[in-house]
């Protein structure tokens, strides 16, 4: 089954406002966590990396004031889209690395979100 | 510095030809290499991985790909297409599986009936 959740899987939201997206690592703790973005038909794009407890690294170009990342814990990471725009309307998707039962430390991608902006 | 490189965006195969998707790679520390499988509208699904050990790696649904160093390439190979392979394939680069990874740009496969 599952073992990285992501909630909401679809959102539409009016331009201006703020989302929030989860990512959950399921029955494992996720020392590190990242997040993805992806546009129609193209590849994944790292947006950032966060470690619980600590602020995000994000990668240049991408708007630390706009995509607002918070690792509150090692089970959650939220993404917040702060006044949204279409051009924000994407797959976002992310991954967690932890150990799943005993085993090695390895990455868990999430089922991703879709996000369109009105 | 890491990086992916996958030749054809799109590749059409009928039904029960052999499925050949080409991944090359670029690292500056020994690789860790994935192959992802997306279906339209949903999350990413490993088919396999290479860490170390043995080059030839059998994933699930009948793939796999071999690790060549001297060739820095790790093509995803299935003898027999069949119609639920259609799907956008990713090949990933990694310093390590818990590790930032570095996507290619994908692949479209087709499948022909």
């Amino acid at each position: 089954g599952a073992v990285v959740s992501q909630h909401p899987s679809r959102v539409i939201c009016k331009s201006g406002t703020s989302v929030k997206i989860e990512c959950r690592s399921l029955d494992f703790q996720a020392t590190t966590m990242f997040w993805y973005r992806q546009f129609p038909k193209q590849s994944l794009m790292l947006m950032a990396t966060s470690n619980e407890g600590s602020k995000a690294t994000y990668e240049q170009g991408v708007e630390k004031d706009k995509f607002l990342i918070n690792h509150a814990s090692l089970t959650l990471s939220t993404l917040t889209v702060t006044s949204a725009h279409p051009e924000d309307s994407s797959f976002y998707i992310c991954s967690a690395r932890g150990r799943l039962r005993g085993g090695t430390d390895t990455q868990y991608f999430g089922p991703g979100t879709r996000l369109t902006v009105l | 510095a890491q990086s992916v490189t996958q030749l054809g965006s799109h590749v059409s195969v009928s039904e029960g030809a052999l499925v050949l998707l080409r991944c090359n790679y670029s690292s500056s520390v020994p690789p860790y290499l994935f192959w992802y499988v997306q279906y339209p509208n949903q999350g990413l699904q490993l088919l396999l991985k290479y860490t170390t050990g043995a080059t030839l790696v059998k994933g699930i649904n009948g793939f796999e790909a071999e690790f060549k160093k001297s060739e820095t390439s790790f093509h995803l190979t299935k003898p027999s297409a069949h119609m639920s392979d259609a799907a956008e394939y990713f090949c990933a680069v990694s310093g390590g599986t818990g590790n930032q990874f570095y996507f290619g740009t994908g692949t479209s496969l087709t499948v022909i009936p």
